[in-house]
Parts: C-alpha cells; structure tokens; sequence
C-alpha cells in the first residue's frame, strides 16, 4: 500500500498526559498537513509543511501543540497535557505541490478522559 | 475568511432515484475547488478537482460541476455503495495551499 499511513490508529489517553501521533506520507510528496476533525464537521487545518519547513500554523494550534517534519519524510505532531477539548480524529494528508490534490491518511482517534 | 456551507446536511434517497448536493463557497480568489467522499472511520477519499468556472469532472455516477459561487456534485442512479458523507472544500489564492471544508452532506442511499 503505497498511501498516506498514521500510527496509531486510535489512542486514549488520560487528561493531563503528552500523545505523539505519526503520519507517513505518500514517498514523493513534498508538501504534508495536517487537520483535525470533531463529529458532524469537516476538518480543520492545523499546520502545513513544505519539506522540512513548516510554513504556516492555525490559531487552532495552542501552544500546547506542536508538530516536526525532519528530513522532509514522516511528521509527528505531539499534544501536550492534553484536554478534554483535543478529543477529535486527527487526519494527515500529502500532496506532490501546491495546488494539487492532498491524499488523505486513516486517520489518529484521539479520546481524552 | 474563507468560508464553505454544504447542502442539504443529510439526503436519504431510494437505489436509482438521483439528485444533487450543493457546495456554496466565499473566497477571495479561488485557486481549486474539491470534493471528497468519507466513509464512517476514515479519511477522505479524493474525487475531483474544479479550478475554473463552467468546468465539469466525471467518475461513474458522480458529476462535479462549478460556478463562480458554487459546485455541484450530482449522483446519477444511486447505488447503497454510494452511501458516505462527501465534504467540499476550497483552497484560496491567498492562503498557504490549506483547504478550507465545509461541513458535509450525509447521503443515504436505500436499496
């Protein structure tokens, strides 16, 4: 399966713990996002990265979120002391340039008790 | 801000009997329009890009058409398999290559 891949696929967590998720994208994507999605709305962006280089960042993204994409391959994002409030599915998504087509990962769900 | 509101929220409709959903869209300068289809669990799944007023994208019983305020994704003979939420979303000239969704339509599709 040559598609966007995401580990783990479901977490649960406790309020207060530190989650990281991983997000592989499709080999020759240069461009990564990430977006987060709550029952009964659409995703909503969260970061982009453009290589190694994160190039933009939703006010959605507190301080208590923060994402890397070293050697322009996988990313991590990694919620701090997390929140009630982070539970949602955090989607991953590649594309080869910018004003292509992004190709969607399965998915992270996220519960926090 | 961009923004994009989906219509109808939910469609039920009977196997054979088509119809369409609505994706009004503001933006202040469209680069691409596309429509996704999720199933319950999952991540999107792509299905067309628009990028220009009056173009039309078609695959099997799905036709996406576009205007200058909204696209439509018309279903032709319905099958239950087609049975998903199909999202829209905007990506603005102005922004850094993000998408911008709507909220949604839940189609049903009975046999």
């Amino acid at each position: 399966d040559t598609g966007v891949s995401q580990d783990p696929r479901h977490k649960i967590t406790k309020r207060g713990q530190n989650v990281t998720f991983r997000c592989d994208p499709i080999s020759e994507h240069n461009r990564l996002y990430w977006y987060r999605q709550t029952l009964g709305q659409g995703p909503e962006f969260l970061t982009y990265f453009q290589n190694e280089a994160q190039l933009e960042k939703s006010r959605l993204l507190s301080d208590r979120f923060s994402a890397e994409r070293p050697k322009g391959s996988f990313s991590t994002l990694e919620i701090q002391r997390t929140e009630q409030g982070d539970s949602a599915m955090y989607l991953c998504a590649s594309a080869p340039g910018p004003i292509n087509e992004q190709f969607f990962g399965p998915g992270t769900r996220l519960t926090v008790l | 801000e961009d923004q994009v509101t989906q219509s109808p929220e939910a469609l039920r409709l009977q196997e054979g009997e088509s119809s369409s959903l609505n994706c009004s869209y503001t933006v202040s300068g469209l680069r691409g329009l596309f429509w996704y289809r999720q199933d319950p669990g999952k991540g999107p799944e792509f299905l067309f890009t628009l990028y220009s007023a009056g173009e039309e994208k078609e695959k099997e019983r799905l036709k996406a058409t576009l205007t200058k305020k909204e696209s439509f994704l018309h279903i032709t003979a319905p099958k239950p398999e087609d049975s998903a939420t199909y999202l829209c979303a905007v990506q603005d000239r102005g922004s850094n290559y993000k998408l911008t969704f709507g909220k949604g339509t839940l189609l049903t599709v009975n046999p």
